[in-house]
C-alpha cells in the first residue's frame, strides 16, 4: 500500500523568501513520486516528477524537489517566492504499473508582499 | 483548446436529486479517473477506469456510480444526492504507456446539494 503525508496544511513566506514544502512517503516498491499545483478555480497541474532518474527533480516556474530514500521523502524547494507562487500543491505517489496515485492533503502556500 | 473539459462546471442541486457529471477528454489517453476534493482532504480516488470495459471502485465509491461511454468520455453519476457530497469533483486522464501515471486534470465541477 501506498500514502503520503505532507506535513503543514499552511505555510505561509514573505516574498523573496525560500519556500519548502514538506511530503513523506510510504510506498512497499521504488515509487513514482510527484509534485502538482492547484491554482484558484483551476485543475492541478503537473509541477514535477520523479520516476527514478536524477533524484534531484527540476520543474517549473523555478520550482525543485530531491528525492531522498533514506528518509521516505520528496520535498518541494523554490529559492525565492513570488507572488504568484500562491497556490495549493499536492504530493502523490504512484507504484510502477500501477495505473493509480495516492494523493496527500495538500498544502497552501500564502505569500506575503 | 482544453485536453480534460468538465460539464457543467457548477452545479447547484437539491437532496434526492439524480445528477450526472460529465468528462470528455482528447488527449487520446486510456485510463480516465473521478476525484473529489474536500478542504483538508486532499484528493480522493471515487471510481476509475483502464478502458472502456474496465471500471474499477476507488476509495469511497458508496453513492456514486460512472459510465464509460467511450474511450473519450467518462461520466459520474450521484443517484440520489445527499448534502455530504457537496465537494469539488475533478476527473483526469493518464497514458497506458506510461508507468509512472502522470495524470491530467480537468477544471473541476463544483457540486453544491441543499
Amino acid at each position: 500500500a501506498q500514502s503520503v503525508t505532507q506535513l503543514g496544511s499552511h505555510v505561509s513566506v514573505s516574498e523573496g523568501a525560500l519556500v519548502l514544502l514538506r511530503c513523506n512517503y510510504s510506498s512497499s516498491v521504488p515509487p513514482y513520486l510527484f509534485w502538482y499545483v492547484q491554482y484558484p478555480n483551476q485543475g492541478l497541474q503537473l509541477l514535477l516528477k520523479y520516476t527514478s532518474a536524477a533524484t534531484l527533480v527540476k520543474g517549473i516556474n523555478g520550482f525543485e524537489a530531491e528525492f531522498k530514500k533514506s528518509e521516505t521523502s520528496f520535498h518541494l524547494t523554490k529559492p525565492s517566492a513570488h507572488m504568484s507562487d500562491a497556490a495549493e500543491y499536492f504530493c502523490a505517489v504512484s507504484e510502477p504499473n500501477a495505473g493509480k496515485s495516492t494523493f496527500g492533503d495538500g498544502t497552501t502556500l500564502t505569500v506575503k508582499p | 483548446d482544453a485536453d480534460v473539459t468538465q460539464t457543467p462546471r457548477n452545479r447547484i442541486t437539491k437532496t434526492g436529486k439524480r445528477i450526472m457529471l460529465e468528462c470528455s477528454q482528447t488527449k487520446g489517453h486510456d485510463r480516465m479517473y473521478w476525484y473529489r476534493q474536500d478542504p483538508g482532504l486532499g484528493l480522493r480516488l471515487i471510481y476509475y477506469s483502464f478502458d472502456v470495459k474496465d471500471i474499477n471502485k476507488g476509495e469511497i465509491s458508496d453513492g456514486y456510480s460512472v459510465s464509460r461511454q467511450a474511450q473519450a468520455k467518462f461520466s459520474l453519476s450521484l443517484e440520489s444526492a445527499i448534502p455530504n457530497q457537496t465537494a469539488l469533483y475533478f476527473c483526469a486522464t493518464s497514458a497506458v504507456d506510461r508507468s509512472y501515471n502522470e495524470q491530467f486534470f480537468g477544471p473541476g465541477t463544483r457540486l453544491t446539494v441543499l
